[in-house]
């Protein structure tokens, strides 16, 4: 079993729809992080978090540490957020915030 | 503020060659991180450096290696290059335990 599981694999949506991806791991984390990645390989860090909820813009990230469970929304979607979402987590044992481990990513195609 | 930048972007190398990569942070940045992202295998975490120690190591074999110079400039070597070796290769670097910021990539192709 992989430590950070995500679900769903594949969403696909039309635009103005709410979003939700989820993340669940099974270890004690320092730090939970969700990037963003668009086709041609480059990376972006939408959040990294260690408690309660962090917003930026239409994007929000919530994370529950007793359930080990985080989420990510997308309010009102737009076809530029086509993309794959990946959540890491930084293990407790890792000593740094850097060292992660990845959740498979979630393909989003939000469609126009 | 210039980006984190990858020098080359795409690399063709063939088995048994070694290879190095370098990254070059944002400016002020002291912490690098490496990453390798294949199609099986994901993500998957190398090392990180931070004033030029290396801080934490990913679970590759030593063929993998890497270092940071004093201008937090960093470059990651791979020896006698496997098939499986061939990935994009990113760093990111980032300011005090805060957001990384993600390089381009390096892709690389060995045949």
């Amino acid at each position: 079993k992989n430590e950070v599981e995500q679900s769903p694999q594949n969403l696909t949506a039309q635009e103005g729809e709410f979003i939700t991806i989820n993340c669940s791991y099974s270890v004690g984390i320092s730090a939970l992080h969700w990037l963003q990645q668009h086709p041609g390989g480059g990376i972006v860090s939408l959040f990294m978090l260690s408690s309660g909820k962090k917003k930026h813009g239409r994007l929000i990230a919530t994370i529950n540490i007793q359930e080990k469970h985080s989420s990510l929304h997308i309010t009102a979607s737009h076809p530029r957020d086509s993309a794959v979402y990946i959540c890491a987590v930084s293990p407790n044992s890792g000593g740094s915030n850097y060292k992660l481990t990845f959740g498979k990513g979630t393909l989003l195609t939000v469609n126009p | 503020k210039a980006g984190v930048t990858q020098t080359p972007r795409y690399l063709i190398k063939t088995r048994g060659q070694q290879v190095t990569l370098s990254c070059s942070p944002i400016s002020g940045h002291r912490s690098v991180s490496w990453y390798q992202q294949t199609p099986g295998q994901g993500l998957q975490f190398l090392f990180e450096y931070f004033s030029e120690t290396q801080r934490n190591k990913g679970n590759f074999p030593g063929r993998f290696s890497g270092r940071q110079f004093s201008n937090s400039r960093s470059e990651m070597n791979v020896s006698t290059l496997e098939l499986g070796d061939s990935a994009l290769y990113l760093c990111a670097s980032s300011f005090m335990g805060e957001t990384q910021y993600f390089g381009p990539g390096t892709r690389l192709l060995v045949l």
